[in-house]
């Protein structure tokens, strides 16, 4: 079935060191997006790309680094310079299309030790 | 994109239809409506989209003003399954190739009790 895949759900990591998040879709979408959600708050758009090789901030991008060499992959880095890591970590995918909807996966859930 | 206002939490009784609603009064004219879920944990659910006409699809109806500046979201016979936070969200159709920018708020938190 198509859909987006996150990995890992579940990621431990201790203070100071980076960590890559999975993102892979098989919807055929142009674009791909990374969301961050805190306890009891909305979504914040990390970075997006509406094409690959090519990648955008979105209003929280400080401290996470992106790539997108291959379309249906999106992989994002939350680096050492990110001050609170620990959240809930969301990608999603939408097809480009003017009234184009998103559509996430699952999810992982960052922990910083 | 325009900002939207939803109340924090809701509550309805199971079977019965719960009706959400969304201002968003500073909407532009080719501004959409969407309406997202999301349950505890999970990534967010498409629900529903609209621009000027009601929808209505297997999961919900979209009811917008004539004057554009609200919305209903209705779940006709909530299940215990619909308990969830509900976002209102709009969002310009820039045209084909554009990225789909969501701006997510808080929501709606609600509850379908017994």
């Amino acid at each position: 079935d198509g859909g987006i895949t996150q990995s890992p759900k579940y990621l431990f990591r201790k203070e100071g060191q980076n960590v890559t998040l999975s993102c892979e879709q098989n919807l055929n979408h142009d674009a791909m997006y990374w969301y961050r959600q805190d306890p009891g708050q909305g979504l914040r758009l990390i970075y997006y790309s509406q094409i690959v090789n090519d990648f955008q901030k979105g209003d929280i991008a400080e401290g996470y680094s992106v790539s997108r060499e291959k379309k249906e992959s999106f992989p994002l880095t939350v680096t050492s310079a990110q001050k609170n890591p620990t959240a809930f970590y969301l990608c999603a995918s939408s097809s480009g299309r003017a009234s184009g909807e998103l559509f996430f996966g699952e999810g992982s859930r960052l922990t910083v030790l | 994109d325009a900002k939207t206002t939803q109340p924090p939490s809701m509550d309805c009784a199971e079977g019965r239809a719960a009706n959400l609603p969304c201002n968003h009064s500073t909407i532009s004219g080719n501004e959409y409506v969407y309406w997202y879920r999301q349950i505890h944990s999970q990534g967010p659910q498409y629900i529903i989209h609209g621009l000027k006409n009601n929808e209505t699809n297997e999961m919900a109806s979209l009811i917008i003003t004539e004057d554009r500046k609200s919305s209903t979201l209705i779940l006709p016979h909530a299940t215990l399954r619909d308990t969830a936070v509900y976002y209102c969200i709009v969002r310009a159709g820039l045209g084909t190739g554009t990225a789909s920018k969501l701006t997510f708020g808080t929501g709606t938190r609600l509850q379908v009790t017994l």
